[in-house]
């Protein structure tokens, strides 16, 4: 059965910490794995990756696909508060997720 | 703002009715997922729709169906609600064509079924 798992599922962190979120998957036809950020309802996009070991980067934010793994990561460093939110990984066109981490940027 | 929008944002249904979400997807794109989002846990999905058609279905019952028009804006109907429906109804638009697109979603409708 496919499946995409993400670690940790829940993260505490202080302003100016760098942290690292896994994304796990296993699925038949594995086309993109896509990165959201959930902060109150509307997941917002942050990264799609199709081609292993090419990062992605955006600001503070980046994210790296390992096909051979059949995983990615996404880092965040130099955290804020506002970084604050659950970060899910979808595979297969966004149509299997993962559970989420839950991040919590303390002052 | 992701131009998609859903109605209603939030709707209290008794069990054993019937409920309809609506999405209207944002311009130029022609695929609409519907997902449902329990509390503390991911985006489960429901099906998508592609060009009027039903293009693929997760694992849930038949009394979830769904419609797509021909302006490709979007229906999800539930029947014989159960207390367990109770979530965050999410749908998100995409262009599917010759390459993958990323899903935009909507801010979701809260669903509460007592």
């Amino acid at each position: 059965e496919d499946k995409v798992v993400q670690s940790p599922l829940s993260l505490v962190v202080h302003e100016g910490d760098t942290v690292t979120l896994n994304c796990s998957y296993e699925v038949t036809n594995f086309r993109s794995l896509l990165w959201y950020k959930q902060e109150k309802k509307a997941p917002t996009f942050l990264f799609m990756l199709t081609s292993s070991g090419i990062e992605k980067k955006s600001g503070r934010l980046s994210s790296i696909l390992d096909k051979k793994e059949l995983s990615s990561i996404l880092n965040i460093t130099a955290t804020q508060t506002g970084d604050s939110a659950i970060y899910l990984c979808a595979v297969d066109v966004s149509v299997r997720f993962g559970a989420g981490t839950r991040l919590t940027v303390k002052p | 703002e992701t131009g998609v929008t859903q109605s209603p944002t939030h709707l209290i249904k008794t069990r054993g009715q019937q409920v309809t979400l609506r999405c209207s997807s944002q311009s130029g794109h022609n695929t609409v997922s519907w997902y449902q989002q329990a509390l503390g846990q991911g985006p489960q999905f429901i099906f998508q729709y592609y060009r009027e058609e039903e293009n693929g279905r997760g694992n849930f019952p038949p009394r979830f169906s769904g419609l797509q028009f021909p302006n490709y804006s979007s229906e999800l109907n539930v029947n014989a609600l159960e207390l367990d429906d109770s979530a965050l109804y999410l749908c998100a638009s995409s262009l599917r064509d010759t390459r993958n697109t990323e899903a935009f979603f909507g801010q979701g409708t809260r669903l509460t079924v007592v």
